[in-house]
This record gives C-alpha cells, sequence and structure tokens, in this order.
C-alpha cells in the first residue's frame, strides 16, 4: 500500500479483555516497528521486526503483550488482560532510512 | 540509555513569525530524525539529519553531533504549522529511537 495502514483505529476495552492491533506496513518494507505513545508524551519503542524475526522486543512493557508478522507483512500487537494502564495510541512504523508512521491505534481501557 | 531533552515546552507564535526549536542529547546518535505530530495525531518525518544541515521548504535543520544537539528553525509560520514537533535519536536500528517529550507549537492567525 501507500502508507502505513493501521486498525482498528479506535478501541475500547473492559478491563482484563484481549485486544489485538493490526498494522499493514508499506510494501517492500522489511523493517517494522510498534511503538507506544502515551497522552501528552513522545513515542516509546516496544518492538521491532525485520520480516518475520522479531530481532528486538525490549521495549514491550510486561508478558501480556505480544507481536508477531508471521509472513513478514502484517503485523499483530496483541495485548492480554488489558490494564487500564496500557490505555494509549499504539503506533506502527516501517523504515526507509526515515520512519514512516500509521495513524495509530487508540486504545481506551475502562 | 540516552535522554532527550526539547526546548521550549510550548511555543505560541503570530503567523509570519519564526521560530528555533532545540533537540540536545544526553550521548551520541547515529540517527537523528524530526516529526511533526499534527492536531489528528498523524507523526510525520521532516528530516533525517544525524549531522550537517538540511532544508525543505520554509523548515531547515541543523544538527551539530559532536555537541549532541540539533535545532529546527521554522520560518514565516503558518497556522498549518501547529502541533507536537519531535526529536528523536537513536544507535540501534533505524527505527529504534528515543523521542523527546515534544515542543507544543500554536500558530495564532
Amino acid at each position: 500500500g501507500a502508507g502505513v495502514s493501521q486498525s482498528p483505529r479506535y478501541k475500547v476495552a473492559k478491563r482484563g479483555q484481549d485486544v489485538a492491533l493490526r498494522c499493514d506496513p508499506i510494501s517492500g518494507h522489511v523493517s517494522l516497528f510498534w511503538y507506544q505513545q502515551a497522552l501528552g508524551q513522545g513515542p516509546e519503542f516496544l518492538t521491532y521486526f525485520q520480516n518475520e524475526a522479531q530481532l528486538d522486543k525490549s521495549g514491550l512493557p510486561s508478558d501480556r503483550f505480544f507481536a508477531e508478522r508471521p509472513e513478514g507483512s502484517v503485523s499483530t500487537l496483541k495485548i492480554q488482560r488489558t490494564q487500564q494502564e496500557d490505555s494509549a495510541v499504539y503506533l506502527c512504523a516501517t523504515v526507509a532510512g526515515e520512519l514512516f508512521f500509521g495513524e495509530g491505534s487508540r486504545l481506551t481501557v475502562l | 540509555g540516552i535522554q532527550v531533552e526539547q526546548s521550549p515546552p510550548d511555543l505560541i507564535l503570530q503567523e509570519g513569525a519564526n521560530s528555533t526549536l532545540r533537540c540536545n542529547f544526553s550521548d551520541s546518535v547515529n540517527n537523528l530524525q524530526w516529526f511533526h505530530q499534527n492536531p489528528w495525531g498523524q507523526l510525520i518525518n521532516l528530516f533525517y539529519i544525524p549531522s550537517g544541515t538540511k532544508q525543505n521548504g520554509r523548515l531547515s535543520a541543523t544538527t551539530v553531533a559532536t555537541e549532541r544537539y540539533s535545532l529546527l528553525y521554522i520560518s514565516s509560520s503558518q497556522t498549518t504549522d501547529s502541533g507536537v514537533y519531535f526529536c528523536a535519536g537513536g544507535r540501534g536500528s533505524q527505527g529504534n529511537l528515543i523521542f523527546g517529550k515534544g515542543t507544543k507549537l500554536s500558530v495564532k492567525p
């Protein structure tokens, strides 16, 4: 596609529910990144894929967070047993020298 | 880890004014980028500038890598320049960046 596409754009979950956020990267971009942006803060790195290999997951805040990219294209960020502190915008980005971000998925946990 | 400090945190300008935003790094980086986040949340890359000077229309950026800072210049500001400007840097993979807290710019007509 022409840009990085994320879905859903908005998600409201009750505490304890599982959520899945999808990222469709720019076609041909092998590197894919997930970031978390809390209100009023800059984005924070979560995890990084090169093709289907997850090379860095040092930013994932807990073992409730899981990301995958099984065919080296679409990626899914899954959050299990959501907590209120998980409320944030989740941004996906691909890189070709510079980072190209999607519009983000805004998660609100009630 | 690397700390990124941006100043000023907030800036209000009259349309047509010029401004300079600053970004300081606590340690050297080999990847430095500036972004604009519009009021709808979309992050747009402005510059990839680990060193030197670049210009794109009314925007320009300068990075002095040896002194660990970067500057973003906005000339003849327009209301559409409003939003949050982030700088981000890193030493690892190209997209693993540490972001500052941003400078929130409001341009008044």
